[in-house]
């Protein structure tokens, strides 16, 4: 499977963007990059993914790179609720029936300053 | 829809007892897995199911046991619990492929003594 890195943490202020990266040398060319999150003390949550172009939604906004090496999971507008673990994640290209395992690194502990 | 729903929130079980961890949705989704999360670490997959009656393992199975009766619940055996066993269990389901959201439980937390 092809890896990512992430940064192991971030600080931001309340309500200033942050700009999350991931590095993804080794994406397949039919990898999907998915981002996850986790709050204190819950289960993983989806954030949002992509294949080759940026893509927004209520939450966030991801920003794929032109060779796809690397993507900037965007949080426009920050707060205290932010505040999580975030996991940026390649799917499995082979997409075989069953092979729907997410593989979880480390991620990137976001703080959020008030 | 309640999501996906976990039972027990906590327990705490001496070495060599035995449990079950009840997982359960309601979204008629065909996939569900059972991962872990140690301390600092990110989650780790036991098991997975592609539909009822369909089991596999996943990185690290052992002293684990599955079985996928029906499509809403997918249940996980601790056989003989030991203490490396102690962690956060999450079970998690979805709708098959790769652009597909899956969704999480709110997590069991074991402590094995």
């Amino acid at each position: 499977d092809a890896k990512t890195t992430q940064p192991n943490s971030m600080e931001s202020n309340e309500e200033e963007p942050v700009h999350l990266p991931c590095n993804h040398s080794t994406i397949s060319g039919t990898d999907y990059i998915h981002w996850y999150r986790q709050l204190p003390s819950q289960g993983p949550e989806y954030v949002i993914h992509g294949l080759t172009s940026n893509v927004n939604n209520r939450m966030a906004s991801l920003a794929i790179a032109e060779d796809r090496k690397s993507s900037t999971l965007i949080l426009h507008r920050a707060t205290l609720r932010d505040a999580a673990v975030y996991y940026c994640i390649l799917r499995d290209r082979l997409g075989d029936f069953g092979n729907e395992k997410l593989t979880f690194g480390t991620g990137t502990r976001l703080t959020i300053i008030p | 829809n309640a999501g996906v729903t976990q039972t027990p929130k906590f327990q705490v079980l001496k070495t060599g007892q035995s449990m079950t961890l009840q997982c359960a949705q309601d979204m008629n989704h065909e996939y569900m897995s059972w991962y872990r999360q140690d301390p600092g670490m990110g989650l780790r997959l036991i098991h997975y199911s592609v539909g009822a009656g369909i089991t596999d393992q996943g990185e690290v199975p052992n002293g684990y046991n599955v079985s996928r009766s029906t499509t809403e619940d997918f249940p996980l055996r601790l056989l003989s619990a030991a203490p490396s066993q102690t962690s956060v269990y999450f079970c998690a389901s979805s709708v098959p492929g790769q652009q597909e959201t899956q969704y999480f439980g709110p997590g069991t937390r074991l402590l094995v003594l």
